[in-house]
C-alpha cells in the first residue's frame, strides 16, 4: 500500500525565520510526483511545489523549498522568510506517474502550522 | 476569475434529501475529480473523469453518483443524504503527465446534512 505521513500536527514559527515540515512516504514505484499543498483558513487548496521523483534537483518555489531524498523516502518542506499568511494546514501528498491503480493524489493528515508576529 | 469554481460554497440539508454538487473549470483539462475531506482523514477520492464518456468510483463512492455534462462540468449528487456524508467537499482538474499529474482544486464546498 502507498502511504503518506506527517509526523507533525502542529508546528509553530515566529514571522521571518524558517521552519522545515516533514513528509515521509511509502511507495514501491520508482516514477511519480510528490507536492506540498496549503489550506488556509478559507479552505481552499493551494499547490505549493511539485517535485518529480527521476529529477534529483529539489524543486523551489519563491520562499518555499523542498528536499526530496528518494531513498530515504523523505519529502520535507522549508519555508523561508516566513510571512503571517503562510498559517495554514499544509498537506504533502503522493501520486505514480500515470496515476497508478487509483488515479488519486494520495494525501497525509496534515501538520498545521501557525505564524507568530 | 478562478481557473475551478464550486456551487454551492456552503449547504445545509436534511436526512433523506436529494441533493447536488456543481464544479466547473476553464482549464481546459479533461480529468475531473471529486474529493471528500474529513477532519483527521486527509482527503477521499469518490469519483473521477478522464473524458465525457469516463467515469469511475473511487475509494468510497457509495452513497454518491456523477453526472460528466461537458468537459468543463462535472457534478455530484447524493441521492439521499445522510449525516456522515457531512464533510467539505473538493473538485479537482488535471491534464495527466503532461503536467506531472499536478491537481488543481475548487474552493470547496461544505455540506451539513441534518
Amino acid at each position: 500500500a502507498q502511504t503518506v505521513t506527517q509526523s507533525q500536527p502542529e508546528m509553530s514559527v515566529q514571522e521571518a525565520e524558517t521552519v522545515t515540515l516533514s513528509c515521509t512516504y511509502d511507495t514501491s514505484e520508482s516514477n511519480y510526483y510528490l507536492f506540498w499543498y496549503k489550506q488556509p483558513p478559507s479552505r481552499q487548496m493551494i499547490l505549493v511545489i511539485r517535485q518529480e521523483a527521476y529529477k534529483q534537483q529539489n524543486a523551489t518555489e519563491n520562499r518555499f523549498s523542498v528536499n526530496f531524498q528518494k531513498a530515504a523516502k523523505s519529502f520535507s518542506l522549508k519555508i523561508s522568510d516566513s510571512q503571517l499568511g503562510d498559517t495554514a494546514m499544509y498537506f504533502c501528498a503522493f501520486i505514480p506517474r500515470g496515476g497508478g491503480a487509483t488515479n488519486k493524489l494520495i494525501f497525509g493528515t496534515g501538520t498545521l502550522l501557525a505564524v507568530q508576529p | 476569475d478562478a481557473d475551478v469554481t464550486q456551487t454551492p460554497r456552503n449547504r445545509i440539508t436534511k436526512t433523506g434529501k436529494r441533493i447536488m454538487l456543481e464544479c466547473s473549470q476553464t482549464k481546459g483539462h479533461d480529468r475531473m475529480y471529486w474529493y471528500r475531506q474529513d477532519p483527521g482523514l486527509g482527503l477521499q477520492l469518490i469519483y473521477y473523469s478522464f473524458d465525457v464518456k469516463d467515469i469511475n468510483k473511487g475509494e468510497i463512492s457509495d452513497g454518491y453518483s456523477v453526472s460528466r455534462q461537458a468537459q468543463a462540468k462535472f457534478s455530484l449528487s447524493l441521492e439521499s443524504a445522510i449525516p456522515n456524508q457531512t464533510a467539505l467537499y473538493f473538485c479537482a482538474t488535471s491534464e495527466g503527465l503532461s503536467e506531472g499529474e499536478t491537481q488543481y482544486f475548487g474552493p470547496g464546498t461544505r455540506l451539513l446534512v441534518l
